[in-house]
């Protein structure tokens, strides 16, 4: 069984340039979630998809990060303009219900220069 | 504030010895936990987890103890090995949520 896909896995930009991460869950998989994970931190949550529905964005800066999940399978997160501190890994995770194991990707790493 | 905490940053264990990496936990609502293990440059893979109606849950090699009176999990491996090398973070689920909400993670060093 394939796991959760994403790209790129590298990403060095300029603040104030704008970024899209991509992933894709693995099949079946309803629940998605994008975390951020800072150098030394522990991953905190960006938003949480069920299906295409939002269940909780509550901790995305909404000024800057956009994230959607189209027809309920991959998702994009896009951060425009990117600040120096949004520098870290961008972890996507799937799960199969909302409760239960989260299966994660190998993440997006962001530096902003 | 809702925050997972771990009391060691860093864990060295020699070889073959028995590892407890804890966790304390700040919302007593939590009903669900997780430990995960990180390697460097990977995601975070499940180890095991716990309901908050059970005290003790136990895989292969490793075990999991959930002390709800005073907020604690902890996780322990016996018989370390060097590919257990890694942070482990552990992550609790308020009740009524669906959000995962992880400590700052511990390193574990496996000592030869």
């Amino acid at each position: 069984e394939a796991g959760v896909a994403q790209s790129p896995r590298y990403k060095i930009i300029e603040k104030r340039q704008s970024v899209a991460f991509w992933c894709n869950p693995i099949s079946g998989h309803a629940t998605l979630y994008w975390y951020q994970q800072i150098l030394g931190q522990g991953p905190k949550l960006l938003i949480q998809f069920q299906n295409n529905g939002v269940v909780d964005d509550s901790q995305l800066p909404k000024d800057r990060f956009s994230a959607e999940r189209l027809k309920g399978v991959d998702s994009t997160l896009k951060i425009q303009p990117a600040k120096l501190e949004d520098s870290a890994v961008y972890l996507c995770a799937s799960s199969l219900g909302s409760l239960g194991e989260l299966f994660f990707g190998e993440g997006s790493r962001l530096t902003v220069l | 504030g809702e925050s997972v905490g771990l009391h060691l940053p860093t864990l060295s264990v020699q070889e073959g010895d028995n590892s407890i990496i804890n966790c304390a936990y700040s919302n007593s609502a939590s009903d669900y936990f997780i430990w995960y293990k990180q390697e460097s440059g990977k995601g975070p893979q499940f180890i095991i987890d716990i309901r908050s109606n059970m005290d003790k849950r136990q895989g292969q090699r490793v075990t999991v103890l959930l002390n709800k009176t005073v907020k604690h999990l902890s996780l322990q491996i016996a018989a370390t090995q060097p590919g257990d090398s890694a942070v482990y973070f552990c992550a609790e689920k308020p009740s009524g949520t669906y959000k995962y909400i992880f400590g700052t993670g511990t390193r574990l060093k496996v000592l030869a």
